[in-house]
């Protein structure tokens, strides 16, 4: 069955670096597209991320472009979430999801990970 | 880019039918087939119930179905279970190669 493990949230501070990663099995990795949507608490959905099968596209929120960088290690089934300058609203839970159809996608998130939270604090 | 617009709430009683809408523009509901609708339980992932519109996904209850018309997509919950009662999202793709969620709507089962 699709599995999607994130790991890598916790608390840093204001301005610092971190590294999301989302493990991935029960597909063939490398023909879908994946995503990273956020949920503040208390808060509704916001995507932030897409990339493409084979990792050649890639295109970001405006809210998170230029300091976050989505990619993947299809050797690897994983997927990666380098976010960069966090700020005190990048505070979310942060899921990584599969496409629900393969290669050119469908535009939807047909499987979830259990999110990994991340909080940014002064 | 602006979150597509929900009702906050809509409630039913067990076995009606409720329709959510998801109000965008022509620059993301509107001009593109890639509306997706999702079901959020408290504390749990987000759930796909509706993909390109108006398909279901395998093992998505038939009681759920949409549509849209214009800038403005629906999803309909027939036959209203108390299991139904859950935080709902829509969601489409953008002309700016981007995607945006609505702002989400707590169905209440009476």
């Amino acid at each position: 069955q699709v599995q999607l493990v994130e790991s890598g949230g916790g608390v840093v501070q204001t301005g610092r670096s971190l590294r999301l990663s989302c493990a991935a099995s029960g597909f063939t990795f490398s023909s879908y597209a994946l995503h990273w949507v956020r949920q503040a608490p208390g808060r509704g959905l916001e995507w932030v991320a897409i990339i493409s099968y084979d990792g050649n596209n890639k295109y970001y929120a405006d809210s998170v472009k230029g300091r976050f960088t989505i990619s993947r290690d299809n050797s690897k089934n994983t997927l990666y979430l380098q976010m960069n300058s966090l700020r005190a609203d990048d505070t979310a839970e942060y899921y990584c999801a599969r496409d629900t159809i393969n290669y050119y996608g469908s535009g939807s998130c047909g499987y979830w990970g259990q999110g990994t939270l991340v909080t940014v604090s002064s | 880019q602006s979150a597509l617009t929900q009702p906050a709430s809509v409630s039913g009683s067990p076995g009606q039918s409720i329709t959510i809408s998801c109000t965008g523009t022509s620059s993301d509901v509107g001009g593109y087939n890639y509306v997706s609708w999702y079901q959020q339980h408290p504390g749990k992932a987000p759930k796909l119930m509706i993909y390109a519109v108006s398909n279901r996904p395998s093992g998505v209850s038939n009681r759920f179905s949409g549509s849209k018309s214009g800038n403005t997509a629906s999803l309909t919950i027939s036959g209203l279970q108390a299991e139904d009662e859950a935080d709902y999202y829509c969601s489409s793709y953008t002309s700016s190669t981007s995607y945006v969620f609505g702002t989400g709507t707590k169905v209440t089962v009476l």
